[in-house]
């Protein structure tokens, strides 16, 4: 059970460049998310989804789109990078628990690390 | 939206107990998560706190007052694994989780 991955790792761009992040859940999970982790700051939502074909903004979505065309994955890209978007990039999922009490645990991927130069 | 602060910085002795503070102020509220995170590694789930009171799970306790936006995160028998950030997350009506910026423990032998 692989749980959430995360693909790539590591990433060098240059200003101005394009690329895709990928998320994939083997949990069946209804709920994605994607943050980014700067020091001192903590995570930051950017978007997040609550099923396939939706997608809604989160505290800092500017320069980022996303997409989720299967309920397994969810894509963050950067249309065109800033040195200002360097940053680890923390994707997660979680179930749905429609009782008040449920705790709805987001499990997250191993991380990617993106550079702007 | 979401306002979470928790200290930076903390440093304890191994074998004893420390406790992680955080306070909040939100717009919704619908439950409070502690997550810890090593360095370099992902954030993993630790305690969750709906209702006031203390929740326990071996040495780690949670608790957390509603009516104050009070939480606190007590790691007893601190063993030098403990290291770590501890993040304190508040989750909203619609499952979003706002995270503070983590509290940084170091365990010193």
């Amino acid at each position: 059970n692989a749980g959430v991955t995360q693909t790539p790792k590591f990433r060098v761009l240059k200003t101005g460049q394009s690329m895709t992040l990928l998320c994939a859940q083997d949990m069946n999970h209804e709920y994605m998310y994607w943050y980014r982790q700067d020091p001192g700051m903590g995570l930051r939502l950017i978007h997040y989804s609550v099923g396939e074909g939706t997608t809604a903004k989160g505290e800092v979505p500017d320069g980022y789109n996303v997409s989720r065309l299967k309920k397994q994955n969810f894509l963050l890209g950067l249309e065109s990078a800033a040195p200002s978007q360097t940053s680890v990039y923390f994707c997660a999922s979680s179930y749905i628990d429609s009782s008040s009490s449920g705790a709805n645990v987001l499990t997250f991927g191993a991380g990617s690390r993106l550079t702007v130069l | 939206g979401q306002n979470i602060d928790q200290p930076t910085e903390m440093t304890a002795t191994e074998g004893a107990i420390v406790q992680i503070n955080c306070t909040y102020q939100t717009s919704g509220f619908n439950g409070l998560f502690w997550y810890q995170q090593h360095a370099g590694e992902a954030p993993t789930f630790l305690s969750y706190n709906v209702l006031d009171g203390l929740e326990e799970k071996g040495r780690f306790s949670s608790f957390l007052s509603r009516s104050k936006g009070y939480s606190y995160l007590l790691l007893k028998e601190l063993q030098m694994k403990d290291s770590a950030s501890y993040l304190c997350a508040v989750r909203d009506g619609d499952y979003k989780l706002s995270f503070g910026a983590g509290t940084t423990v170091t365990v010193r032998a």
